[in-house]
């Protein structure tokens, strides 16, 4: 069974800070990952979405990578701002599965300080 | 273009009353899914609608029921609520198979 990991759950940084978010997973057999982000009591948002096929991902400040063979995906964002403050999830979707069931990380809580 | 829209957005609710959380979409995708979010454990898969006319349990099926009643609606019942329901409830869907999900706004659910 999949499992994926955000490590930190929390992280803080000041404003213009990089912001580097980390997601692991255990099987490498996986069609993509896709990150999102969550506001307090809001639904999530997507941000972006790897195909396996990719290395990375680019969208605004935000560049996403991904390294199947290391069962790794990391979220950057550029010059951070208060505004980015939110949660962070990163979820999979597996090769195995064909009907597109996302395997989610407990997310990374992110605060940044004006 | 409203997406993926939840209601409602907030329910209290006393241990075994039951009720219908509603979700449809508008974005003419085939699949459909229910999953909770418990604090620190990230979102879990309760059911899903790979298409109009299936569903599967997924991960947490156990105290729900589901109906996918047309292409863009898919409802989770809660027929006798229990205080281990007491989550918050998203509803996603995709166009089909292993594609980019977008979700609902969520319902916040307190069983007392």
């Amino acid at each position: 069974k999949q499992e994926v990991t955000q490590i930190p759950a929390a992280l803080s940084v000041p404003e213009g800070e990089n912001l580097v978010l980390n997601c692991s997973f255990t099987d490498s057999a996986i069609y993509n990952l896709q990150w999102f982000r969550q506001d307090p009591g809001k639904g999530l948002t997507s941000l972006l979405l790897i195909q396996s096929s990719q290395r990375e991902q680019t969208s605004g400040r935000l560049n996403a990578s991904l390294d199947k063979s290391s069962g790794r995906s990391t979220l950057y964002i550029a010059a951070s701002q208060p505004g980015d403050s939110a949660t962070y999830l990163c979820a999979s979707q597996s090769t195995t599965d064909s009907w597109g069931k996302l395997q989610f990380g407990a997310g990374t809580q992110v605060v940044v300080t004006p | 273009n409203a997406g993926v829209t939840q209601t409602p957005k907030f329910q209290v609710l006393k241990t075994g009353q039951s009720m219908t959380l509603q979700c449809a979409q508008d974005m003419n995708h085939n699949s459909m899914y229910w999953y909770r979010q418990d604090p620190g454990m990230g979102l879990r898969l309760i059911y899903y609608s790979a298409s109009e006319g299936t569903t599967d349990k997924g991960e947490v099926p156990n105290g729900y029921n589901v109906s996918r009643l047309n292409k863009r609606e898919f409802s989770l019942r809660l027929e006798s609520a229990a205080p281990s329901q007491t989550s918050v409830y998203f509803c996603a869907s995709l166009v089909r198979g292993p594609t980019e999900a977008f979700f609902g706004q969520g319902t916040r659910l307190t069983v007392v």
